[in-house]
């Protein structure tokens, strides 16, 4: 069985620019969250989606957003980039009910 | 708030015990995970904690004790593979899923 996958696996941007990336959740998960792993910081989180719904937010800025699509896959979005938010993002995807998150390789953004 | 609390770094001898320990202080309290994540990966699942006392699983065992905020990890026979970093999360809410709260997580190095 497919694990949670992610797109890009690197990516590297300038700042002010916008960048999009994607998660694929285990088949038959509903609940997709993100997290943010900078250097030094431990795992920060982002968005968590279930159902195609928003179910809450960690401490970021508004320019973070994304959705969850009908198939569960899901999209995390950062707008007019600084610095400061290259990191590793990591998706994870959880069944119903308290489950464990199954954790995805990760996305590397660079922000120069 | 949420607090976390892990060593930063641990050193221990290939065949030897390691104990990683992880306090928390969390607004609400549904169990404890540990993670494994080696360099450049992404985290794995190792163990889930919800009642006090001793899970175990091979040469992994992990404990906690909710009245005192408190759990570790225990390796035995350690292997070089096990040189990673080793991430405490609590799971804050009783009411289904809920995002993951992070330690900054514990880097251990196996050596010869």
């Amino acid at each position: 069985e497919a694990g949670v996958t992610q797109s890009p696996t690197h990516l590297i941007k300038t700042r002010g620019q916008q960048v999009t990336l994607r998660c694929s959740p285990i088949s038959g998960h509903t609940s997709v969250y993100w997290y943010q792993q900078a250097l030094g910081l431990g795992l920060q989180f982002l968005l968590w989606y279930d159902e195609g719904e928003e179910r809450n937010r960690g401490n970021f800025p508004p320019r973070f957003s994304g959705r969850q699509f009908p198939n569960y896959s899901s999209e995390l979005n950062v707008n007019a980039l600084e610095l400061e938010d290259s990191a590793l993002y990591l998706c994870a995807s959880s069944g119903l009910g308290l489950d464990t998150q199954y954790f995805g390789p990760g996305t590397r953004l660079t922000v120069l | 708030g949420q607090n976390i609390d892990q060593p930063t770094e641990m050193t221990a001898t290939e065949g030897a015990i390691v104990q990683i320990n992880c306090t928390y202080q969390t607004s609400g309290f549904n169990g404890l995970f540990w993670y494994q994540q080696h360099a450049g990966e992404a985290p794995t699942f190792l163990s889930y904690n919800v009642l006090d006392g001793l899970e175990e699983k091979g040469r992994f065992s992990s404990f906690l004790s909710r009245s005192k905020g408190y759990s570790y990890l225990l390796l035995k026979e350690l292997q070089m593979k096990d040189s990673a970093s080793y991430l405490c999360a609590v799971v804050r809410s009783n009411s289904g899923n809920t995002p993951l709260v992070f330690g900054k997580g514990t880097r251990l190095s196996v050596i010869a």
